[in-house]
């Protein structure tokens, strides 16, 4: 079955930019999205189509792939982006998701 | 507003069964593609099952299939989740999401509130 892999955690300081990382193989040939998820909340999604950001979703949440990696990019990151993201993309009719991303802000 | 609302969770015994409902308002809900992910206690997000806009195309996790069943009823704006044979490690949050896009396998961009489902004797 199909694998999205991200690293368990990544931290990063207030004002800095923040990199997650989602791996799968052939993904570049994948849309692929991402979702926020705050504690005790439902996910968010933050970006779609590799790079297109919904209505509301702040300028400095951005998306990029580039081969087998997609990477969610947050410039500028604020205490209030401290979550767990969660990449996300379809394999032969199923959805897959990548086992997510705890970001610490600190 | 666009809304997408769980219901049904509830504590069942190993091997058991439960009906989760997700009733959609603010949008055209036949026009869209439905799924049902789920979210054990301190895990990720699983994809579990998906239904196509007119309910012809249904699709299933390899932990599900077999045991769950997908549906929806585009006059009452609904889709259900018949869960039959359910073992611990179904417990979870389940949580019906909309597709954006209304050709389907796209993200999912409108979530529920999730609904909780526990399966313990």
């Amino acid at each position: 079955s199909y694998e999205l892999t991200q690293p368990p955690s990544v931290s990063v300081s207030p004002g800095q930019t923040a990199s997650i990382t989602c791996s799968g193989d052939k993904l570049g040939d994948k849309y692929v999205s991402w979702y926020q998820q705050k504690p005790g909340q439902s996910p968010v999604l933050v970006i779609y189509e590799d790079n297109r950001r919904p209505s509301g979703i702040p300028e400095r949440f951005s998306g990029s792939t580039s081969g087998n990696t997609a990477t969610l990019t947050i410039s500028g990151t604020q205490p209030l982006d401290e979550a767990d993201y969660y990449c996300q993309a379809w394999d032969s009719r199923t959805a897959v998701f990548g086992g997510g991303t705890k970001l610490t802000v600190l | 507003q666009v809304q997408l609302v769980e219901s049904g969770g509830d504590l069942v015994k190993p091997g058991g069964s439960l009906r989760l409902s997700c009733a959609a308002s603010g949008f055209t809900f036949n026009d869209y593609y439905v799924g049902w992910i789920r979210q054990a206690p301190g895990k990720g997000l699983e994809w579990i099952s998906y239904i196509s806009s007119s309910g012809g195309a249904m699709y299933y996790a390899d932990s599900v299939k077999g045991r769950f069943s997908i549906s929806r009823d585009n006059t009452k704006k609904s889709v259900d989740l018949q869960m039959n044979s359910l073992g611990p490690e179904d417990t979870g949050i389940y949580y019906c999401a909309r597709d954006y896009d209304s050709s389907g396998y796209d993200a999912f961009d409108v979530w529920g509130q999730g609904t909780m489902v526990t399966v313990s004797s």
